[in-house]
């Protein structure tokens, strides 16, 4: 499987859209990418999934590059509220989906 | 609206006892999971079953074992509770075979503590 590297935090201001970046150079040709986005005392909560180019819903954007050796998950204009841990995910068709420690986003006021 | 439900938000057990968690969903998914949280390790996957009464290893299943007797429900079961045990707990659903291409719903988490 899959490893996925991303940024341990990053901060922001109430309004910016906000990038973060995963790296998966291993990444093999049936993998998707899937971001989860996790707030204190919960469990985690699907945000978005890919396989190639740029996929969108209402909550965010995900972009892959050609290679999908990585990927960004925007997040249009922020708030407070989005103040949480995302976490990257790369898998194919096993069971054994891999979490890391995911990156940490502070939205400031 | 689709919830997994866990059977108990806070538990503390002392050492040595056995300790049953209780997760159930109701979106009939066939995939049930089980991972434990820790600071710093993310979630790691105990156990999973795709099926009734199948069950699979997950990455860190040493102290653990899983019972799916109906499609609903999951069951993680700590034999003899040890102080390394003290975790968050999070069980999660899914419906497509492949779940790497569908969405983990995971109910609101577990915290036990082990004294």
């Amino acid at each position: 499987l899959a490893k996925t590297t991303q940024p341990i935090s990053m901060d922001s201001y109430e309004g910016q859209e906000v990038n973060i970046t995963c790296s998966h150079n291993n990444i093999a040709t049936n993998d998707y990418i899937t971001w989860y986005q996790q707030f204190p005392s919960q469990g985690p909560r699907f945000i978005i999934q890919g396989y190639k180019t740029k996929v969108t819903n209402e909550v965010a954007s995900l972009f892959i590059p050609a290679d999908r050796k990585s990927s960004t998950l925007s997040l249009p204009r922020v708030s407070l509220s989005d103040t949480a841990v995302y976490y990257c995910l790369v898998g194919d068709s096993s069971y054994k989906l891999i979490f890391g420690s995911g990156t940490r986003l502070l939205v400031r006021p | 609206d689709v919830k997994v439900t866990q059977s108990s938000r806070y538990l503390v057990k002392r050492t040595g006892e056995k300790v049953f968690l209780e997760c159930v969903q109701d979106m009939d998914h066939e995939n049930m999971f089980w991972y434990r949280q820790d600071p710093g390790l993310g979630l790691r996957l105990i156990y999973f079953s795709y099926d009734v009464k199948m069950k699979e290893k997950g990455d860190i299943p040493e102290g653990y074992s899983v019972s799916r007797e109906k499609k609903e429900r999951f069951s993680l079961i700590l034999e003899s509770a040890s102080t390394n045990q003290t975790s968050m707990y999070l069980c999660a659903s899914s419906s497509p075979p492949n779940p790497n291409t569908g969405e983990l719903f995971f109910g609101e988490g577990s915290r036990l503590t082990v004294l």
